[in-house]
């Protein structure tokens, strides 16, 4: 069964680094995914697509600050230099024939 | 540019039907995947359907049986046709162009479906 898992919650203090990880369901490693951030009270915004071999493809307008890698079976979002405006419910996804994914977000609170 | 708007929530008895359409600017739904997504409130996203290029159409197990996926691209519009609706079924509702290979590369701003008697 494809799932995807991610800590509830994160924190990191204003300016600093924060890197948020995704976990794909055993035998489904080598899947791509996307990283999706959705600020308090609106709508998600695509962020990035992350290639199994941690290449990534962001979306229109993302900052370089946000950034994707991976090791195994493990997707990471890393946002540097955090802002306020970083303080977001961050979901990952991914997809095969039929289904689509999420995982249960990660809360970022920038400290 | 590229734009997605929801409309046709509401609130809806349980058991009653509800029809949301997505209307699309700056591509074409027909030559795209797209797909409906949900949030309950305070809760998670949700994945509820797809509707192909090919026009197969694909659901989450929650909602199979019950909603129906459909386009007119006369319009580039797309529909979800929710019947038998349960109050776990209140959420907003968002589409979202779904690149077979990128992901949800597009959202619109959601519309909010309220199951209550």
């Amino acid at each position: 069964q494809l799932v995807l898992t991610q800590s509830p919650s994160a924190s990191a203090s204003l300016g600093a680094s924060v890197k948020l990880t995704c976990t794909l369901s055993s035998g489904h490693s080598s899947y791509a995914i996307a990283w999706h951030q959705q600020q308090p009270e609106k709508g998600p915004r695509y962020l990035m697509k992350l290639n199994r071999d941690g290449s990534h493809t962001k979306g229109d307008g993302i900052p370089d600050r946000f950034s994707g890698s991976n090791s195994g079976a493990e997707r990471y979002l890393t946002i540097s230099s955090l802002q306020s405006e970083d303080e977001a419910d961050y979901y990952c996804q991914t997809w095969g024939t039929g289904i689509r994914v999420f995982g249960g977000g990660t809360k970022l609170t920038v400290l | 540019e590229v734009q997605l708007v929801e409309s046709g929530g509401g609130l809806i008895q349980p058991g009653g039907s509800l029809k949301l359409s997505c209307a699309a600017s700056g591509f074409s739904v027909s030559s795209n995947y797209m797909s409906w997504v949900r949030q309950a409130p305070g809760k998670g996203l949700e994945w509820v359907s797809v509707i192909y290029s090919t026009g197969n159409t694909y659901y989450a197990d929650s909602v199979k049986g019950r909603f129906t996926i459909s386009r007119d691209n006369s319009k580039n519009t797309i529909f979800l046709q929710m019947n038998s609706l349960r109050a776990e079924d209140t959420a907003v509702y968002y589409c979202a162009r779904d690149s077979a290979a990128d992901g949800f590369d597009r959202w619109g701003q959601g519309t909010l479906v309220t199951v209550s008697s």
